[in-house]
């Protein structure tokens, strides 16, 4: 597609449901990321893929938190039991990515999808 | 841990004006610096910034870094009311996929 999509838009849950937010990354993109806005904060870092594998997950914030990207494409993240502090904006991103360091352009901009509003009562 | 710092957190201006937004940064194994804007959901991309002194320029925005003294700056010259919005700043560092963000200036042009 154009540009990353998630879905829903919004989510409104109560307290100790289980959600799931989708993510579509570009196409061809490599490398797709989840990441936590609160409101009047920047966003915090969750989880990195690259292709299948998750390459870096040291920003769950516990284990009620899982992530999946089962053909390197679409990645889903998954919410158990979710807390009214798990109420903020979920964005996604993906960027191609080099695997050559030392090249202009190792590290790729990342391109923000338009986020998933989960709201938790 | 990485850290970023911006700098006012919210400004307000009007149209015409020039406005210079800061960014402070600690990261371990820096690989580069990013601006973004950010008006209702998706922020978006504006600069990715990897050596010092260079200018990063598009249209009316400008951005520059200094790897010394650790911060990077983003200029908005002759502002317009489009300009409102929020301008996060990150940096990636050791993790390729991860990017710390800072806080955001809140960016407000009046006519």
């Amino acid at each position: 597609g154009a540009g990353v999509s998630q879905t829903p838009s919004n989510k409104v849950t109560e307290k100790g449901k289980y959600v799931e937010l989708r993510c579509d990354p570009i196409s061809g993109h490599t490398a797709l990321y989840w990441y936590r806005q609160s409101l009047g904060q920047g966003p915090e870092f969750l989880i990195y893929f690259q292709g299948t594998g998750a390459a870096d997950d040291s920003g769950l914030p516990n284990d009620r938190f899982f992530a999946v990207r089962p053909e390197g494409s679409v990645s889903t993240l998954k919410i158990q039991r979710t807390e009214r502090g798990d109420s903020a904006v979920y964005l996604c991103a993906s960027s191609l990515i080099s695997t050559q360091v030392g090249l202009a352009g190792d590290y790729n901009e990342q391109f923000f999808g338009p986020g998933t509003r989960l709201t938790v009562l | 841990e990485d850290k970023v710092v911006q700098s006012p957190l919210s400004l307000v201006v009007h149209e015409g004006d020039t406005v210079t937004l800061n960014c402070s940064y600690e990261v371990t194994n820096f690989r580069s610096l990013l601006w973004y804007k950010q008006e209702k959901k998706a922020p978006t991309f504006l600069f990715m910034l990897t050596s010092s002194g260079i200018e990063k320029k598009s249209g009316r925005l400008s951005s520059i870094l200094d790897k010394k003294e650790l911060f990077s700056i983003l200029n908005i010259t002759a502002t317009q009311t489009g300009d409102s919005a929020i301008y996060l700043c990150a940096v990636g560092g050791t993790s390729y996929g991860k990017l710390t963000f800072g806080q955001g200036t809140i960016l407000t042009v009046h006519p």
